[in-house]
């Protein structure tokens, strides 16, 4: 079975770069032909598309937050990254990564991480 | 520009059946999915395509869509179905997502 583990700073400050990692185990990468996604989820609201990668490196981005965010694959180590330039309060959020077999079919979620911005 | 609108909350009466609708101009051309979110835990992927279960999820939960609609439906809820329920899908472009708003189901 699939399994995926955000990881990174839980603080950052604003104006700085947030940077996660997400580390899938029980399959690799490499050989999945889902595409990896990142969603984000403020406090009492709710989710937002971040992109997607796939295993080949191509990505989608939403279109309002495309200026600052690259995702980036590394299938050696069968991680997903996601970075995020130019924070501010309003990205603090629960970061989720996913794995997604299908466009909008995020079948395999990590339990997400909290991201807080704030000096 | 695209956006899907889901009903805010929602409640339904232990073991009755429920809808959850989700409405957008861009599920005439691609269908929804849909997932169940339980406080402080990760979604959790419900139904996906016309009609579709991922493996473990009861056959209560049902989907359907018309025109720019697309439902969730539970037939004969449990109080373990109370949850923030979240439809997604593609925008205009195809390539980008979108989420609904969700909804809050209460289970009375």
């Amino acid at each position: 079975q699939v399994q995926l583990q955000e990881s990174g700073p839980g603080l950052v400050k604003p104006s700085q770069t947030l940077s996660l990692t997400c580390t899938v185990s029980g399959g690799y990468i490499r050989y999945d032909s889902s595409y990896w996604g990142w969603i984000r989820q403020p406090a009492a609201k709710g989710l937002e598309w971040i992109g997607r990668i796939y295993s080949h490196g191509s990505t989608h981005y939403n279109p309002s937050l495309k200026s600052r965010v690259t995702m980036s694959i590394d299938t050696s180590k069968n991680e997903v990254s996601l970075t995020l330039t130019s924070v501010t309060a309003a990205d603090t959020a629960v970061y989720y990564c996913a794995r997604e077999p299908l466009m909008g079919d995020f079948d395999y979620w990590g339990p997400g991480i909290l991201v807080t911005v704030s000096s | 520009s695209s956006e899907l609108t889901q009903d805010p909350a929602v409640s339904v009466a232990l073991g009755q059946t429920v809808r959850i609708t989700c409405k957008g101009d861009t599920l005439r051309s691609y269908s929804a999915s849909w997932y169940q979110q339980k406080p402080g835990q990760a979604p959790i992927f419900v139904l996906y395509g016309k009609n579709n279960r991922p493996s473990g999820i009861p056959d209560r939960f049902s989907g359907s869509t018309s025109g720019n609609t697309a439902s969730l439906t539970i037939t004969g809820a449990q109080a373990e179905d109370e949850a923030d329920y979240y439809c997604n899908s593609r925008d205009n472009s195809g390539n980008h997502l979108l989420f609904g708003g969700g909804t809050q189901l209460t289970v009375l």
